[in-house]
């Protein structure tokens, strides 16, 4: 039982490469999230996806596309990365069905945009 | 609006030492309260969480939390505090059927021998 993983680890980047961050769960959680962490400013919520085949925007959505591709996997794009993207990216999974539970985060990617 | 606050950016005590770590929440609904330690370069472990009943929480690595409603806090405490507590600790709200966690900006957990 691996729990989140994410891969890669680390990633550096061109201005306007682009490139995919990929994130997996054996938990079979139905809501998956990705966050990103910069100094300062805690995490905040990209995207989330309640359940397989559903996406929603979070806080910060700008600059980014997810796909929820099954009920384990949720992937998060960016299409033409920029140094404000620089950041270190958390995906997160839990349960519904009943509230309030907490969320399994994965180990991190730290992405430089250059 | 949901917001949480963690007034102290960086604390640092001495190993042995108490220690009590504040989080402020402002929520609509009933929270659901949350801590997570984040080691350097590590992901988010849950330490202890509030959902209802007994309003001092007990979680791992002898961590409590005590929530006080009137007061909107969940402050996080540990009597005697060890060189491998040193972390970033963050709290959070959430709420029934409500899908996303609000963060605070975290503390920072500095021990010295």
């Amino acid at each position: 039982n691996a729990g989140v993983t994410q891969t890669p680890k680390f990633q550096v980047l061109k201005t306007g490469q682009s490139m995919t961050l990929q994130c997996a769960q054996d938990m079979n959680h139905n809501s998956m999230y990705w966050y990103r962490q910069d100094p300062g400013m805690g995490l905040r919520l990209i995207y989330y996806s309640a359940s397989e085949g559903t996406t929603d925007k979070g806080e910060v959505p700008n600059g980014y596309n997810v796909s929820r591709l099954n009920k384990r996997e949720f992937s998060l794009r960016l299409e033409s990365a920029a140094p404000s993207q620089t950041s270190v990216y958390f995906c997160a999974s839990r349960e519904t069905g009943v509230w309030g539970l907490e969320q399994y985060f994965g180990p991190g990617t730290r992405l430089t945009v250059t | 609006a949901q917001s949480v606050t963690q007034p102290d950016i960086h604390i640092t005590v001495s190993e042995g030492a108490s220690l009590e770590l504040r989080c402020n929440y402002s929520y609509g609904a009933t929270p659901y309260l949350f801590w997570y330690v984040q080691s350097p370069g590590q992901g988010l472990q849950l330490l202890l969480k509030y959902f209802s009943g007994d309003t001092l929480v007990q979680g791992i690595k002898g961590f409590e939390a005590e929530f006080k409603r009137s007061q909107s806090s969940f402050n996080l405490r540990k009597p005697s505090v060890h060189w491998s507590d040193a972390a970033e600790y963050f709290c959070a709200v959430g709420a029934m059927g409500a899908n996303n966690l609000f963060f605070g900006t975290g503390t920072r957990l500095t021990v010295i021998p």
